[in-house]
C-alpha cells in the first residue's frame, strides 16, 4: 500500500525559514517523480515543484521559484521541500504527491495518483 | 505561462442530473489534462488522465473528453457522494497548472 507522510509544518515568521519532509513506502520510491503541491486556507490546489526519480530534473512554480528548493534521499525513500524567506502568501496546507509515471499501455502521465494528507505551514508574526 | 480557467466555479444539481465542468487551457496543451476530485476535508483524487483515461477504480460515470485548449469533465448521473471540488491540470511541461476549481453541490 501506498502511504505518504508529511512532516515539518508549523508556525515560521515571515522571512523565515522551514524545512518539509515526505516519507514514503509501499513502492519503489526511486523510480517515480514527486511532487509538492499546497492549498491555502479555503482555495484552490496550487503546483509548487516536481522533481524526476532520479533528482536530475527539478521544476519550480514561478511563485516560489529562488526560494524554494525540492530534493529527495533515494536511499531514504525521502523527499524534501526547503522553504526560505517565507511569506505570508504561503501559508497553506503542503501536500507530498506521487507521480503516476507509466500506465498499463505505457503512457507516461506526470498526474498524481496518490496523496499525503498534507502539512499545514503558517507564516505569520 | 499558460493558464487554465474552469468554469462554472460553481454548481448546484439534482440527484442523478448530467453534469458538466469545462477547462480551457490558454495554449494547446493536446491531451495533457487531468481531473482531480477533493470531496471536503480530504485529499484529492486523480479522476481522469490523458483528457480521457479513467484512473482505476474511478466509477466509469465519471468521463472526460476535449483536446487541444478545450477540455470537459462530465457526471452522466450526479451522485451524493460527488459533492466536492473538481479541478484541472495541465502536465505537457512545468509548471503543472491546476484550474481554479468548480464545486459542486446537490440542488
Amino acid at each position: 500500500e501506498v502511504q505518504l507522510l508529511e512532516s515539518g509544518g508549523g508556525l515560521v515568521q515571515p522571512g523565515g525559514s522551514l524545512r518539509l519532509s515526505c516519507a514514503a513506502s509501499g513502492f519503489t520510491f526511486s523510480s517515480y517523480a514527486m511532487s509538492w503541491v499546497r492549498q491555502a486556507p479555503g482555495k484552490g490546489l496550487e503546483w509548487v515543484s516536481l522533481i524526476s526519480g532520479s533528482a536530475y530534473n527539478a521544476y519550480y512554480a514561478d511563485s516560489v521559484k529562488g526560494r524554494f528548493t525540492i530534493s529527495r534521499d533515494n536511499s531514504k525513500n525521502t523527499l524534501y521541500l526547503q522553504m526560505n524567506s517565507l511569506r505570508a502568501e504561503d501559508t497553506a496546507i503542503y501536500y507530498c504527491a506521487k507521480a503516476k509515471g507509466y500506465d498499463s499501455s505505457g503512457y507516461y502521465a506526470e498526474v498524481f495518483d496518490y496523496w499525503g494528507q498534507g502539512t499545514l505551514v503558517t507564516v505569520s508574526s | 505561462d499558460i493558464q487554465m480557467t474552469q468554469s462554472p466555479s460553481s454548481l448546484s444539481a439534482s440527484v442523478g442530473d448530467r453534469v458538466t465542468i469545462t477547462c480551457r487551457a490558454s495554449q494547446g496543451i493536446s491531451n495533457y489534462l487531468a481531473w482531480y476530485q477533493q470531496t471536503p476535508g480530504k485529499v484529492p483524487k486523480l479522476l481522469i488522465y490523458a483528457a480521457s483515461t479513467l484512473q482505476s477504480g474511478v466509477p466509469s460515470r465519471f468521463s472526460g473528453s476535449g483536446s487541444g485548449t478545450d477540455f470537459t469533465l462530465a457526471i452522466s448521473s450526479l451522485q451524493p457522494e460527488d459533492v466536492a471540488t473538481y479541478y484541472c491540470q495541465k502536465y505537457n511541461s512545468a509548471p503543472l497548472t491546476f484550474g481554479g476549481g468548480t464545486k459542486v453541490e446537490i440542488k
